[in-house]
């Protein structure tokens, strides 16, 4: 019951180095997000594909960019890493239907220094 | 736009008190409501849901009705246990499947 796996689980970056969260559904999912979690500040979605093949932005998608390599996989890049994005990354997956349950990984620490 | 407003914590109890997580929301269509829960160092778990008014989630002792006519969506347990200190999150889903979180509320329950 593997579920919304993401990797890696931890990572320290460099202010302007670049990386790539990877996450994966084996749920058969139409849809798929990443969120970033802040204290104080609950979930907020960066990006999310509704469909294999499409991509739009969420509330906070400044310096992220994403991929939606197959209906599976759904990758999350990050550009030129800032201290501003130092959070907890979670992707998730969910039908395509209203009501839904939301399924979620458990999560990437990432730290930029 | 969306949101949701739940109270802050941190919220401390003992054992085998009433927890009650106080929650409403603004929406522009018919939203399914969730409750989430965060356990130290996990992902989010769905804990319940309701998808449409005077619908009551429950799961876990836990329970909350979606009331359309305050807007609410109040989470209650009648006795929690040690076992029950995480993270609660309160979200909404509208047509467009994307859910809007509450800040969340941590809940820490002693012995």
């Amino acid at each position: 019951n593997a579920g919304v796996t993401q990797t890696p689980k931890f990572q320290v970056l460099k202010t302007g180095q670049s990386m790539t969260l990877q996450c994966a559904q084996d749920m058969n999912h139409n849809s798929m997000y990443w969120y970033r979690q802040d204290p104080g500040m609950g979930l907020r979605l960066i990006y999310y594909s509704a469909s294999e093949g499409t991509t739009d932005k969420g509330e906070v998608p400044n310096g992220y960019n994403v991929s939606r390599l197959n209906k599976r996989e759904f990758s999350l890049r990050l550009e030129s890493a800032a201290p501003s994005q130092t959070s907890v990354y979670f992707c998730a997956s969910s039908g395509a239907a209203p009501g839904n349950t939301i399924y979620f990984g458990e999560g990437s620490w990432l730290t930029v220094v | 736009g969306n949101s949701v407003t739940q109270m802050e914590g941190p919220v401390t109890l003992s054992e085998e008190a009433f927890l009650t997580i106080n929650c409403t929301y603004t929406a522009t269509g018919y939203p399914s409501l969730f409750w989430y829960v965060q356990y130290p160092g996990e992902g989010l778990q769905l804990l319940l849901k309701a998808t449409k008014a005077d619908d009551k989630g429950s799961n876990k002792g836990f329970e909350a009705t979606y009331r359309k006519e305050t807007t609410s969506f109040h989470l209650e347990k009648g006795s929690v246990q040690v076992s029950d200190s995480a993270v609660y999150f309160c979200a909404l889903s509208d047509n467009d499947y994307k859910l809007s979180f509450g800040a969340g509320t941590t809940v820490t329950v002693r012995a």
